[in-house]
């Protein structure tokens, strides 16, 4: 799986919306991008997945470059609860192989 | 539907004991996989089974062994526990066809 780098912290005013970078230069073709993140000491939530097209769904928006090399996770109003550790991960969308995490980024979400 | 669910929540074992985590889901997925997490790291991939019957080695298998008893559970055993293994274990399971994983809360383990 492509190698994913991601700043390690991040802060956000509540209510405005949250973009939290990714760059994966390396990936390939069948490889998708998927966000998950992790809520203080809870397992791993998924987000959102996409290939190529830009993709939204009810939690957040998924931006990918048309070249595929970076993304942007969009929470479009963040709350107090949307702080937590943000996870790109990228791998092909089938096969049972498993998740390679990082270190991610921390999304602090100020009042 | 309770997703996937773990036991214990919480242990602490002695050196050199031994345990089993346990995790099910119900979700009717084929794949499943435990985790660990140490503080201030990313999640770490121990072992996986993409089938009932079958089972993998991931990134830090050393010092466990596991089961898929059946297609709901799938359980992690530490056979001789030492205190580098203390951690947070996380187990998830995916239908294979997404690939998106969905995770347990967790058991979090203490070896003294």
């Amino acid at each position: 799986d492509a190698k994913t780098t991601q700043p390690t912290s991040m802060d956000c005013a509540e209510g405005r919306a949250a973009n939290l970078p990714c760059n994966h230069s390396t990936i390939s073709g069948n490889e998708y991008v998927y966000w998950y993140r992790q809520i203080h000491s809870q397992g791993p939530q998924y987000i959102i997945h996409g290939l190529k097209n830009n993709e939204t769904n009810e939690m957040a928006s998924l931006i990918i470059t048309e070249d595929r090399k970076s993304s942007t996770l969009i929470l479009p109003h963040a709350t107090l609860r949307d702080t937590a550790v943000y996870y790109c991960i990228v791998r092909s969308q089938g096969g049972a192989d498993g998740l390679t995490f990082g270190k991610g980024t921390h999304l602090i979400i100020q009042p | 539907n309770a997703g996937v669910t773990q036991t214990p929540k919480f242990q602490v074992l002695k050196t050199g004991q031994s345990m089993t985590l346990q995790c099910a889901q119900d979700m009717n997925h084929n794949s499943m996989y435990w985790y660990r997490q140490d503080p201030g790291m990313g999640l770490r991939l121990i072992y996986y089974s993409a089938s009932e019957g079958t089972t993998d080695k991931g990134e830090v298998p050393n010092g466990y062994n596991v089961s898929r008893l059946n297609k709901r559970e799938f359980s992690l055993r530490l056979e001789s526990a030492a205190p580098s293994q203390t951690s947070v274990y996380f187990c998830a399971s995916s239908g294979q066809r997404e690939g998106t994983q969905y995770f347990g809360p967790g058991t979090r383990l203490l070896v003294l």
